[in-house]
């Protein structure tokens, strides 16, 4: 069966630390590979996405993720967080040969420090 | 450009009711996915509309169906609610050749 591992439920962190989150997929075919955030009090927005190519993937406000295929994984990853990084991460994953079928992980709470 | 606008915000309902939630896809979009968001849980797929007809399902229950109508927009329709089924509802609207799915607010629905 398909499944999304998110490692850690529940990350804090000061204001300039480096943030990694870690992700991992479970499924026998090709995917495409999804990183969304949920600000306090918003809806879901994209981070970033990949398909094909290379497979460290740039995203918006600084965020970018590294496609290993031999490890299943899809990590986060910033260099320097500031307080509005504070959210719910979620990885998620779709097959290509189902697109739309979001499968998302458990989801990782992020709390960023003054 | 209106973003994906769901109705109601939050609905309370009992056991055995029945509810019917409500999405309007951002303008473009020609795809409607729902989603269960369970506390402390990521969300899980529902179904997928496009062309007025259920094309993917997940793992949830007949009591579980859905419409969409000829502008896009859709509804979920829940019966004989469980306890269970108290989550935040969530729905996303694509293109049905797009690579991203957008997601509205949401609807929490509770069950007492």
């Amino acid at each position: 069966a398909q499944s999304v591992s998110q490692h850690n439920h529940h990350v804090i962190l000061s204001e300039a630390a480096s943030l990694e989150l870690g992700c991992n997929y479970s499924y026998g075919g090709t995917v495409n590979l999804f990183w969304y955030v949920q600000y306090p009090g918003q809806h879901l927005q994209l981070l970033l996405k990949y398909f094909s190519g290379d497979p460290l993937v740039k995203g918006i406000k600084g965020f970018e993720a590294e496609f290993i295929k031999s490890k299943f994984s899809f990590n986060l990853r910033k260099p320097s967080v500031q307080w509005s990084d504070t959210a719910e991460y979620f990885c998620a994953v779709t097959p290509t040969d189902s697109w739309g079928k979001l499968q998302f992980g458990a989801g990782t709470q992020v709390v960023v420090t003054p | 450009d209106a973003g994906v606008t769901q109705s109601p915000t939050h609905l309370i309902k009992t056991r055995g009711q029945q509810v019917t939630l409500r999405c309007s896809p951002k303008s473009g979009h020609d795809t409607v996915s729902w989603y269960q968001q369970a506390l402390g849980q990521g969300p899980q797929f529902i179904f997928q509309y496009y062309e007025e007809e259920e094309r993917q399902r997940g793992n949830f229950p007949d009591r579980f169906s859905g419409h969409q109508f000829p502008n896009y927009s859709s509804e979920l329709n829940v019966n004989a609610l469980l306890l269970g089924d108290s989550a935040l509802y969530l729905c996303a609207s694509s293109r049905r050749t797009g690579t991203e799915q957008f997601f509205g607010p949401g609807t929490r629905l509770t069950v007492l």
